[in-house]
């Protein structure tokens, strides 16, 4: 079946660092990926999305790009803040006759100090 | 627009008790479903529904059911709650539009507690 696997956490950083957070998948077909973003407290909104290969979602300074030749899907942001803490959760839908369905992975709590 | 909107938001139930969380959207979406997240687990797909009358099972769909008269309503019971069921509980709602377009919006969440 589907599966989404993001790496380890939580991730801690300063102000202003890089930030990655690893996500592989596996599907069959041509997904469409997402991130999403759950601060604390909150439920889940939508941080930016991808439906097909090589595309590259955005939003708020985070950016990922759909690698079918990977399976990947890594969040990235150059510069970090302090309001960035949270926790982000890739998930993948399959399409086709699964179009309401979201597979997620566990999720990487990212916590950023000043 | 209200959205999804999820209530309660917050219930503490005894061992062996039923409820029902409730789901509305206003949005005319199709699709709809229920996720229940627990500590690094993600969240879990527990019931969908595709469509008015139509619905089936997710991943975790055990000690729960699901139906859908209307569009706008998807409630999800606990027939006999347990412990084991005590967690955040997110209803979400969803589209495809000809050409590829994709939207889910996500409740608030109901946290429920089973003692």
């Amino acid at each position: 079946g589907d599966s989404v696997t993001q790496m380890e956490g939580p991730v801690t950083l300063s102000e202003e660092a890089f930030l990655t957070i690893n996500c592989t998948y596996t599907a069959t077909g041509y997904p469409s990926l997402f991130w999403y973003v759950q601060y604390p407290g909150e439920g889940l909104q939508l941080l930016l999305k991808a439906t097909k290969a090589d595309d590259k979602g955005s939003n708020k300074g985070f950016e990922a790009t759909y690698r079918k030749e990977t399976t990947s899907f890594h969040l990235e942001k150059g510069s970090v803040q302090v309001s960035d803490s949270a926790v982000y959760f890739c998930a993948l839908s399959a399409g086709g006759t699964s179009y309401g369905k979201l597979t997620f992975g566990q999720g990487t709590i990212l916590t950023v100090h000043p | 627009n209200a959205g999804v909107t999820q209530t309660p938001k917050f219930q503490v139930l005894k061992t062996g008790q039923s409820m029902t969380l409730q789901c509305a959207q206003d949005m005319n979406h199709e699709y709809m479903s229920w996720y229940r997240q627990d500590p690094g687990m993600g969240l879990r797909l527990i019931h969908y529904s595709v469509g008015a009358g139509i619905t089936d099972q997710g991943e975790v769909p055990n000690g729960y059911n699901v139906s859908r008269s209307t569009t706008e309503d998807f409630p999800l019971r606990l027939l006999s709650a347990a412990p084991s069921q005590t967690s955040v509980y997110f209803c979400a709602s969803s589209y495809v539009r000809t050409g590829g377009g994709y939207g889910y919006t996500f409740g608030s969440g109901t946290r429920l507690t089973v003692v």
